[in-house]
């Protein structure tokens, strides 16, 4: 596709349940990211892949949360036992080569409600 | 602690006025951006400014990184009611996977 697109694009849950949330990035971008977009909050960095590999997972905010990148492709990020804290905006981003000033092309994002 | 303070936090304004935001922080970084958001959407990257005092334009927007790479502005001449959104500003410091972002600015602007 022409850009990174995530699904679903909304989630409902109720606390306690696990989610998976995907994302698909641009085509040839090497670089995959998850960031977390809270209401009122700028954007929270969570992890980085570069490749399949994750150098840095301390974003990621508690060890509810993990994700995995295959094939330098898709994305999941997995939620387990949910709470209400989690209710946000998760939002994917992808870039060409992950180097400086590499431009980030962000998706229209997950948003997930723990009810 | 908020490391990319951005203000004012929320802009209304008349459609053909003209506006500065700011994004202002304690700490030097090697780039920053400017992104903007539109409801149900992600940030789309608007400029990256590299060098202290650098200064670059888009259109009807002006994009300031101050001398000490510490702060950004950014200046819209005759607002249009296209140009409402969030707009984000975001720090680099030596990775651009890390980047460290601002609340934002949330601009309306009414016809």
């Amino acid at each position: 596709g022409a850009g990174v697109s995530q699904s679903p694009s909304n989630k409902v849950t109720e606390k306690g349940k696990d989610v998976e949330l995907r994302c698909d990035p641009i085509s040839g971008h090497t670089a995959l990211y998850w960031y977390r977009q809270r209401l009122g909050q700028g954007l929270e960095f969570l992890i980085y892949f570069q490749g399949n590999s994750a150098p840095d997972k301390s974003g990621l905010p508690s060890d509810r949360f993990s994700a995995e990148r295959t094939g330098e492709s898709v994305s999941t990020l997995t939620i387990q036992r949910t709470q209400q804290e989690d209710s946000a905006v998760y939002l994917c981003a992808s870039s060409l080569q992950g180097a400086d000033n590499s431009p980030l092309h962000f998706g229209n994002g997950t948003r997930l409600t723990v009810t | 602690t908020q490391l990319l303070e951005q203000s004012p936090q929320f802009l209304s304004i008349q459609e053909g006025e003209n506006l500065t935001v700011y994004c202002n922080s304690s700490s030097v970084f090697s780039s920053l951006q400017w992104y903007r958001q539109e409801p149900g959407e992600g940030p789309v990257l608007l400029v990256t400014v590299v060098t202290g005092g650098e200064v670059k334009k888009l259109k009807r927007l002006t994009f300031q990184f101050g001398d000490a790479r510490k702060d950004s502005s950014l200046h819209i001449t005759a607002a249009q009611t296209g140009d409402t959104g969030l707009y984000l500003c975001a720090g680099e410091r030596g990775s651009n996977y890390k980047l460290t972002f601002g609340k934002g600015t949330l601009l309306t602007v009414n016809p």
